[in-house]
């Protein structure tokens, strides 16, 4: 089973800032997730990388895989970003899986 | 379109009692997700489906816990009988494939 760890789990920044959330791993992986809940509750995902890195508007996520190794960047802060950020990854390491969770970063960006 | 369906949004009720929750998945896709999340353990998996067949359902906790897809259009996850431990947020989730994983808005279930 996989292990997922990230940091920091809180952080309270600035609007405007840049963020970086990090994400590790302990076992190979087809894919990696990033998951946004918003303070409602609902989950959405943001991105699945299996390499290298996807843009989405001021979002950017990276992946090394033989690091095992991920980050989430926020460009630009702002304060409708505040949310829990999680990654995860296939449960057993690959393909179309159940997800194993890290405990996500509790992000606030204030005015 | 209209994205996966949870109901109830919340239940209270008694323990020992039985309690029964749906979801309804986006049309058309092959993998269905039962999650749960509570403050202490986080999001954590139960059991997986893929064309309505159970494929890992090692996150069930005990023989408490039953989850059933008849069809490709409806799964309930079922808990009998409950107890205050089973308290917390469950999210059904769907996806096509190997896509990114679709959830539902989740029922959030307290056992007094």
């Amino acid at each position: 089973k996989n292990e997922v760890e990230q940091s920091p789990q809180n952080l309270t920044a600035q609007e405007g800032e840049f963020i970086t959330i990090n994400c590790s791993y302990s076992v190979g992986i087809s894919a990696l997730h990033w998951l946004q809940q918003h303070p409602g509750g609902g989950i959405v995902s943001l991105f699945m990388l299996s390499s290298g890195k996807k843009k989405h508007g001021r979002l950017i996520a990276t992946i090394n895989i033989q690091e095992k190794h991920s980050s989430l960047h926020i460009t630009a802060s702002h304060p409708r970003d505040s949310a829990v950020y999680i990654c995860a990854v296939p449960h057993s390491g690959g393909g179309a899986d159940g997800l194993t969770f890290g405990k996500g970063t509790h992000l606030i960006i204030q005015p | 379109d209209a994205g996966v369906i949870q109901s109830p949004r919340h239940e209270v009720t008694e323990m020992g009692q039985e309690v029964t929750l749906r979801c309804k998945p986006i049309s058309g896709h092959d993998y269905l997700f039962w999650y749960r999340q509570t403050m202490m353990r986080g999001l954590e998996l139960l059991i997986y489906f893929n064309n309505n067949v159970p494929i890992d359902d090692s996150g069930m906790p005990e023989d408490r816990f039953s989850a059933k897809m008849p069809n490709a259009s409806f799964s309930t996850l079922k808990i009998q009988p409950s107890e205050p431990r089973d308290s917390a947020v469950y999210f059904c989730a769907s996806s096509f494939s190997v896509q990114p994983q679709h959830f539902g808005d989740g029922t959030r279930l307290s056992i007094l």
